[in-house]
């Protein structure tokens, strides 16, 4: 499985976009990189994922620079709610594990 | 509403004892993944079940055991529990296709206390 690292914690102002970055340098061509959040002790939520193009749906876009071994996740308008522990996980195929690293604490802030 | 179902919801056990949790994955989903979680630790993936059969294993203890059955729900077992094994249980299901990857969904959880 590849390894993903990302930054412990974040801020951002209310109304603003976060923008979450995450490192896959030794991600594999079959490998997708997928991004899941957790608001306090509940089930993750899947949020987004994408191979090698730009992804956008109606939580946030997803950038995937073009040699894939970094990546940027985006909520253009960050509220409250979207205080979370934000999960970058690289995953081949249904028979990999799916490895949840430490991720990223984002706090907004109003 | 994930469309995973995790019971119970809750459960407080004495130490020594055994435990069962239970999980519905969402409808038409194959595979099945356990992760624990404790306190202010990320996840943890326990083992992972595609239809009705064990396809990846992370570091679940030897008193830890799993099962899917054939209308796809899983169990996870806990024996001879130790207060260390107090967490949350997530369960977490996915579709599968051999050409396509989908996203896990996730259950609740389930908070289990020893004591």
């Amino acid at each position: 499985d590849a390894k993903t690292t990302q930054p412990t914690s974040m801020d951002c102002a209310e109304g603003r976009a976060a923008n979450l970055p995450c490192n896959h340098s030794t991600i594999s061509g079959n490998e997708y990189v997928y991004w899941y959040r957790q608001i306090h002790s509940q089930g993750p939520q899947y949020i987004i994922h994408g191979l090698k193009n730009n992804e956008t749906n109606e939580m946030a876009s997803l950038i995937i620079t073009e040699d894939r071994k970094s990546s940027t996740l985006i909520l253009p308008h960050a509220t409250l709610r979207d205080t979370a522990v934000y999960y970058c996980i690289a995953w081949g195929t249904s028979y990999d594990k799916v490895i949840f690293g430490p991720g990223t604490s984002l706090s907004v802030i109003p | 509403d994930s469309g995973v179902t995790q019971t119970p919801k809750h459960l407080i056990t004495a130490t020594g004892q055994r435990v069962t949790l239970r999980c519905s994955p969402r409808s038409g989903d194959l595979s099945v993944y356990w992760y624990q979680q404790s306190l202010d630790q990320g996840l943890q993936f326990l083992i992972q079940y595609y239809n009705g059969e064990e396809r990846a294993k992370g570091n679940i203890l030897e008193r830890f055991s799993a099962q899917q059955f054939p209308d796809l729900h899983s169990e996870l077992n806990l024996s001879s529990l130790e207060l260390g094994d107090s967490a949350l249980y997530f369960c977490a299901s996915s579709a599968w296709t051999d050409v396509m990857n989908t996203e896990a969904f996730f259950g609740q959880g389930t908070r289990l206390t020893v004591v």
